[in-house]
């Protein structure tokens, strides 16, 4: 079956301080990955997509990246966190095999903290 | 410039009446919209979608609109229960290989037993 796993599910950190949030894949190859954050009441922002390996767009400049060295694995990361970049951070993916009508399946998230 | 919007930021419905979630959208270019259903502190979960050649697709209490000339999309679910309540978002597929979703801002519906 085909699951995804998002990990932490939570964390606090200190402005200045790097970050990294990974995301895998499991049971589909080469799917399109997605990186969406979702701001204290506000809506689910796409931040980075990945259509394959080594190739991420990025849709909104901000202090962040984002990195996919293999084919089921997603990378977030910052080298040094702000205040603004809280939130609620969500991986989702899409197979190419999968319904056009059944759009991403999402991970649970991770909750990041700025302090 | 936000292409999907949700201008109704909550809704509170009775159990058993209807509830109609809007969104409105200003471009063109979608070839999928999608409403998913998200609780806190978890990942959205994929409720029903709408190619954008249709005008209605029912699943089970759920049905969406679309009506292309207007650029609006609306979810009815009939009848409201009490573990609907969430937040719902509306969501736009790009036409291309991208697959991008575009999200609203989310309506936090409650119904009320």
């Amino acid at each position: 079956s085909q699951t995804i796993h998002q990990w932490p599910a939570t964390l606090v950190q200190p402005v200045g301080s790097p970050l990294s949030l990974e995301c895998t894949v499991e049971g589909t190859s080469n799917p399109n990955l997605y990186w969406y954050r979702q701001a204290a009441g506000r809506g689910l922002q796409l931040l980075f997509y990945s259509v394959g390996i080594g190739q991420i767009s990025s849709e909104v400049p901000q202090n962040l990246s984002a990195s996919r060295p293999q084919d089921r694995q997603f990378i977030l990361s910052s080298k040094k966190l702000l205040l603004s970049d809280s939130g609620f951070y969500l991986c989702a993916w899409k197979s190419g095999g999968t319904p056009a009508n059944y759009g991403y399946t999402f991970g649970s998230g991770t909750r990041l903290t700025v302090v | 410039d936000q292409q999907v919007k949700q201008n109704s930021p909550s809704l509170s419905v009775q159990e058993g009446r209807i509830s109609i979630l809007n969104c409105d959208y200003t471009n063109s270019m979608f070839d999928y919209f999608l409403w998913y259903k998200k609780y806190p502190a978890e990942g959205p979960t994929f409720l029903i979608s709408i190619s954008s050649i249709k005008d209605k697709n029912e699943d089970g209490r759920f049905t969406v609109f679309l009506n292309k000339s207007a650029k609006h999309l609306s979810l009815h679910i009939v009848p409201s229960q009490p573990g609907d309540s969430a937040v719902y978002f509306c969501a736009a597929r790009t036409m291309d290989s991208s697959y991008k979703l575009i999200f609203g801002s989310g309506t936090r519906l409650l119904v009320r037993p």
